[in-house]
């Protein structure tokens, strides 16, 4: 069984398109995140959500809108793709908070190319 | 000056030997701190949490905290060629928010 799965795991499209990436996990974890890791391997938060509830949105352009139908999923809808959209998007969750309970545990990865 | 900072690699250390990979951070108020290794094309994967002052043993891992120096490492012994990976590590202050650092290479030679 996937701990956190996402889908597509490879996207490759036109600029200018919109696409959206899907997440689920099934661990029962109440926090899930977007992540973007660029072509350097440096790993950056976009988003985290708490039981389908926004509580981080680091710098992102409006673009990108997040969106958590339940705390379970959490999918990614992105507008208006740029070249430099191009990079790996993880998603990944962790339990609410005990000392420790913020491991995450990603997903596979989505592999986004902007053509 | 980056919030979480790691040192530079690629680190290339002997089949056996010790590797030592580091970590400072910039805010004091940071509460947990984490170890991830990332094989080449797959997603980070946990290997260690720390989150006061010390070492923290697991098998062939040690996570060593110095939050005076601002200063978290991760020494792996026997280090196998397996071990070769990029090891990320992560800083949290609040909640829901994790800073990476850049990551290290390294490299376990045969």
């Amino acid at each position: 069984d996937t701990a956190v799965s996402q889908t597509p795991k490879y996207l490759v499209t036109q600029m200018g398109n919109d696409k959206s990436i899907k997440c689920e996990q099934n661990l029962g974890h109440d926090t899930m995140y977007w992540y973007k890791q660029d072509s350097k391997k440096f790993l950056k938060i976009m988003f985290s959500y708490n039981n389908k509830e926004l509580i981080i949105n680091e710098t992102v352009p409006n673009r990108f809108s997040p969106k958590s139908p339940d705390k379970a999923h959490l999918n990614l809808h992105i507008n208006s793709l740029e070249l430099g959209d191009s990079a790996v998007y993880f998603c990944a969750s962790s339990q609410e908070l005990t000392r420790g309970g913020e491991t995450q545990y990603f997903g596979p990865g989505t592999r986004l190319l902007v053509l | 000056q980056k919030e979480v900072e790691q040192n530079s690699g690629p680190l290339s250390v002997p089949e056996g030997a010790i590797a030592s990979l580091n970590c400072t951070y910039s805010d004091r108020g940071s509460q947990s701190f984490f170890w991830y290794r990332q094989y080449s094309g797959k997603s980070p994967e946990l290997i260690m949490f720390i989150y006061s002052n010390g070492d923290k043993e697991d098998g062939r891992f040690t996570a060593q905290l110095n939050k005076a120096s601002q200063y978290v490492s991760l020494l792996i012994r026997d280090s196998q060629p397996s071990d070769s990976a990029t090891y990320l590590c992560a800083v949290n202050r609040i909640w829901g928010k994790s800073t990476f650092g850049d990551g290290t290479t390294l490299t376990v030679k045969p």
